[in-house]
């Protein structure tokens, strides 16, 4: 079982909808997860971080975690063919050792007009 | 503007040479910065952590001898690919932790191709 795990999609949605990207983490222990989009040949650039349960809203970004299902995800509202792009959960599994991130494969998103 | 910036953004060298990419805080001190490679149409992988003033902390199956760091002081830290093969050719990503202690920050990445 891969450490974190998203869907590589391709996830589909038509300009305005909400896309919703999930991501599942295989150690209960973690305490910090973090999503980044990161455009083809770019690097990575943070969108969202999230560290207790519940809901964290960003303009029209909302992370959600629930630590008792190991999950975590993101909302994009009104979403604009800019925000296609991967979308890449990473979760820092060790404690005291911030930095460290896990990394899954990527959801690819692609917000069509 | 970059927090934390890399150098060069992208190299092309032949197979057997050595190749140096930079990785700088920006108007911060990173006691430790992160390297990563990212193949085509996969996610980052970590490589090393790298540690100030001592030793880089390698990832399993990471080759220490291969993948050098150098973190001579809290503004840079270096990764040299040392007798660089095709198959190192690969997207390299460093990260560093800003001064909040949570946040972290990518580097613009480095392109490096081996031919």
């Amino acid at each position: 079982q891969k450490e974190v795990e998203q869907n590589s999609g391709p996830l589909s949605v038509p300009e305005g909808a909400i896309a919703s990207l999930n991501c599942t983490y295989s150690d209960r222990g973690s305490q910090s997860f973090f999503w980044y989009r990161q455009y083809s040949g770019k690097s990575p650039e943070l969108i969202m971080s999230i560290y207790s349960n519940g809901d964290k809203e960003d303009g029209r970004f909302t992370a959600q975690l629930n630590k008792a299902s190991q999950y975590v995800s993101l909302l994009i509202r009104d979403s604009q063919p800019s925000d296609s792009a991967t979308y890449l959960c990473a979760v820092n599994n060790r404690p005291g050792n911030t930095g460290k991130l896990i990394f899954g494969q990527g959801t690819t998103l692609q917000v069509k007009p | 503007g970059a927090v934390v910036s890399q150098h060069p953004s992208w190299v092309i060298c032949k197979s057997g040479t050595s190749v140096k990419i930079e990785c700088r805080s920006l108007d911060f001190q990173a006691t430790t910065m992160f390297w990563y490679r990212q193949f085509p149409k996969q996610s980052l992988m970590l490589m090393a952590t790298s540690n100030e003033g001592s030793k880089a902390t390698y990832e399993q199956g990471v080759e220490k001898d291969k993948f050098l760091i150098n973190h001579a002081s809290l503004t840079l830290s270096t990764l040299t690919v040392t007798s660089a093969h095709p198959e190192d050719s690969s997207f390299y990503i460093c990260s560093g932790v800003w001064q909040d202690g949570n946040t972290i920050y990518f580097g613009e990445g480095s392109w490096l191709t081996v031919v």
